[in-house]
């Protein structure tokens, strides 16, 4: 199994200032990694697959990033409505794995 | 619109079974993968398991935790998908989501998700 771990698990940060937020993989994805959005009491969103391609409807302030067995997702300016919980997801081998979280915060 | 709803979820003993049920809309259920992804309280997301369209003959795959217990089937004829939960243990308490998975072997990203259906296992 293919073991994802996230950094930081919170990050604390103003409106308006970027988040970087990273993925690992115990083993190469190649790029076979996407990132949801998950905010309280609601279903997870997709935001980017194929490490770097945002889904519809997701703005360009998302943008991600990587190879191998290191990812980034980037928010280039933060808006109130992205503080939220993010998850990476590795779909090149099964079983389809998540990594534990990153809590995006004020 | 592309949406998936479920149902089917409530409290139910340890040992018991349960069935939920995934139901779509706005897409050709048939040509797509299903998945089952869930989230115990307060923690991350679980992959459950997967069933593959009908031109992959509907096969399945499945995360070590449940395998054997759980099964999944689906019915393209009314487009809803179903996992079956058996021997259920509390550790299994959890929101239940199914997503729409690729039209291929079906290793991918979940696009859409329902909005979940809530399992509680006690006694």
């Amino acid at each position: 199994e293919i073991v994802m771990t996230q950094s930081p698990a919170t990050l604390s940060v103003s409106p308006g200032e970027r988040a970087t937020l990273s993925c690992r993989a115990s083993r190469s994805l190649d790029s076979n990694l996407a990132w949801y959005q998950q905010k309280p009491g609601q279903a997870p969103r997709l935001l980017i697959y194929r490490t770097s391609t945002r889904a519809t409807g997701i703005p360009a302030r998302f943008s991600g990033s990587g190879s191998g067995t290191e990812f980034t997702l980037t928010i280039s300016s933060l808006q109130s409505e992205d503080f939220a919980v993010y998850y990476c997801q590795q779909y090149n081998n099964w079983p389809l794995t998540f990594g534990g979280g990153t809590k995006v915060e004020i | 619109e592309v949406q998936l709803v479920e149902s089917g979820g409530g409290l139910v003993q340890p040992g018991r079974s349960l069935r939920l049920s995934c139901t779509s809309s706005g897409f050709t259920f048939g040509d797509r993968a299903v998945s089952w992804v869930r989230q115990a309280p307060g923690k991350g997301l679980e992959w459950v398991g997967l069933i593959r369209s009908s031109a992959y003959d509907g096969t399945t795959e499945y995360g070590a935790s449940v395998n054997g217990r759980f099964t999944i089937s689906r019915d393209d004829s009314k487009g809803i998908a179903y996992l079956q939960l058996n021997s259920l243990k509390t550790e299994d308490t959890a929101v239940y989501y199914c997503s729409r998975g690729g039209d291929g072997g079906s290793l991918n990203w979940f696009d859409p998700w329902g909005q979940g259906t809530l399992v509680t296992v006690s006694s």
